[in-house]
């Protein structure tokens, strides 16, 4: 079935360093893939999201490339702010329970400032 | 731009309390969904809905029932509360066009003592 695994965290970084979080996906076809981001005490909001192979998406300075030939999608950001601080979760649409989401675990990233 | 819209944010009930939770969504989408959220468990789907009428069970329906009565709206009910259901609700909604992403709503917070 359709799966998500995506580095476990937290991640620790002080201001201006660069994240890379990591996400590998299993799916039936070819999926949209997404970033989504929870800050502390919010919902989930859309960060980025890629709809076919070797697409770009980015969004306020984090960008992910839909990698088929490895079944990736990894988060980067090439200096992080003390305002990054959440916790990211990988997703993609599932080919059946309606479309359900399936997310990664998440990964909690704090940035010291 | 209301978007996804969970009523309450929070609530406090006593075991064998029930409760409703409503969620409504202005964006004219089919798919509906109600997930909690658990520390070290992720976030795991308890219904959804496919269209106004309809409802089906997801990963961890036990406990909870739903309805559909109108397209924007998906209540979920609780009939007899229980310590275990003390979580973090997300509703979110998609459209029914191909696998694309959900949008969510900030969440409702649920103690039962």
């Amino acid at each position: 079935g359709d799966s998500v695994t995506q580095m476990e965290g937290p991640v620790t970084l002080s201001e201006e360093a660069f994240l890379t979080i990591n996400c590998t996906y299993t799916a039936t076809g070819y999926p949209s893939l997404f970033w989504y981001v929870q800050y502390p005490g919010e919902g989930l909001q859309l960060l980025l999201k890629a709809t076919k192979a070797d697409d770009k998406g980015s969004n306020k300075g984090f960008e992910a490339t839909y990698r088929k030939e490895t079944t990736s999608f990894h988060l980067e950001k090439g200096s992080v702010q003390v305002s990054d601080s959440a916790v990211y979760f990988c997703a993609l649409p599932s080919h059946t329970g309606g479309f359900k989401t399936i997310f990664g675990a998440g990964t909690r990233l704090f940035v010291k400032a | 731009n209301a978007g996804v819209t969970q009523t309450p944010k929070f609530r406090v009930l006593k075991t064998g309390q029930s409760m409703t939770l409503l969620c409504a969504q202005d964006m004219n989408h089919e798919y509906m969904y109600w997930y909690r959220q658990d520390p070290g468990m992720g976030l795991r789907l308890i219904h959804y809905s496919v269209g106004e009428g309809t409802t089906a069970k997801g990963e961890v329906p036990d406990g909870y029932n739903v309805s559909r009565l109108k397209k924007q709206n998906f209540l979920l009910g609780l009939e007899s509360a229980a310590p275990s259901q003390t979580s973090v609700y997300f509703c979110a909604s998609r459209t029914g066009q191909g696998r694309t992403e959900a949008f969510f709503g900030q969440g409702t917070r649920l103690t039962v003592v």
